[in-house]
């Protein structure tokens, strides 16, 4: 139950294209769901997050989606650039007054291509 | 931008020994993690710490491992008796004050157990 489902494993995009990443939860209890980025050799960035209580958070190209009745969150990144080829994770977590926990996806390495 | 730093970047070390892996949270942080990776997996949480207690630990973090922050600015990780399978990337992360959901990692420490 504490599993975070993350598709595709690996996307090829054209530049300028959209690049969507997908992902479904299974804990209700989750109320917090981020997206990192991670070049090779690098920790993770935080690249926008979104809470429940909202089905759309835009950030720049970086959008998510959220359907809370599906149990499932998107993200889209618009006009997408070579500069984005990274390997992006979804996560989620049930935030507490003791920290945040974060169960990640099994990541989506993008390539963007010229 | 303060950042999280973690040292040494890369460690290799003979199975049955231990090793420390040091952290530097950001300094108003009042919340840190550590998470793992074994190449080519997803990231994997390993303890929180908060208010100088361990909050949260998963499965992973058996009695070989320990965590402590010895001083105001340092948060170390402590394999007593490395095994084959820890070889990993392990990240430090840290969140600020609040409902610390935003956690922001470091560039990792490789560990490579032989």
């Amino acid at each position: 139950q504490q599993q975070v489902k993350q598709s595709p494993q690996s996307l090829i995009v054209q530049k300028g294209g959209i690049s969507i990443i997908n992902c479904a939860y299974e804990n209700t209890a989750f109320d917090y769901f981020p997206w990192y980025q991670q070049f090779p050799g690098k920790g993770p960035a935080l690249l926008i997050a979104i809470r429940p209580d909202v089905s759309e958070k835009k950030e720049g190209r970086f959008t998510i989606s959220f359907n809370k009745s599906a149990k499932q969150f998107s993200l889209h990144i618009m006009d997408s650039q070579p500069g984005d080829s990274a390997t992006y994770f979804c996560a989620a977590s049930r935030v507490t007054g003791g920290g945040n926990k974060l169960t990640f996806g099994t990541g989506t390495q993008l390539k963007v291509e010229l | 931008e303060p950042e999280v730093t973690q040292t040494p970047s890369h460690q290799v070390t003979q199975m049955g020994q231990e090793v420390i892996l040091r952290c530097v949270p950001i300094s108003n942080h009042l919340y840190f993690y550590w998470y793992r990776q074994i190449l080519g997996q997803k990231v994997e949480f390993l303890v929180s710490f908060y208010n100088n207690e361990i909050s949260e630990k998963s499965e992973i973090f058996d009695d070989q491992f320990s965590v402590e922050r010895p001083d105001g600015s340092n948060f170390t990780l402590k394999i007593r008796s490395t095994k084959l399978e820890d070889s990993a990337m392990y990240f430090c992360a840290s969140s600020p004050p609040g409902v610390g959901e935003t956690q922001y990692f470091g560039p990792g420490t490789r560990l490579l157990v032989l």
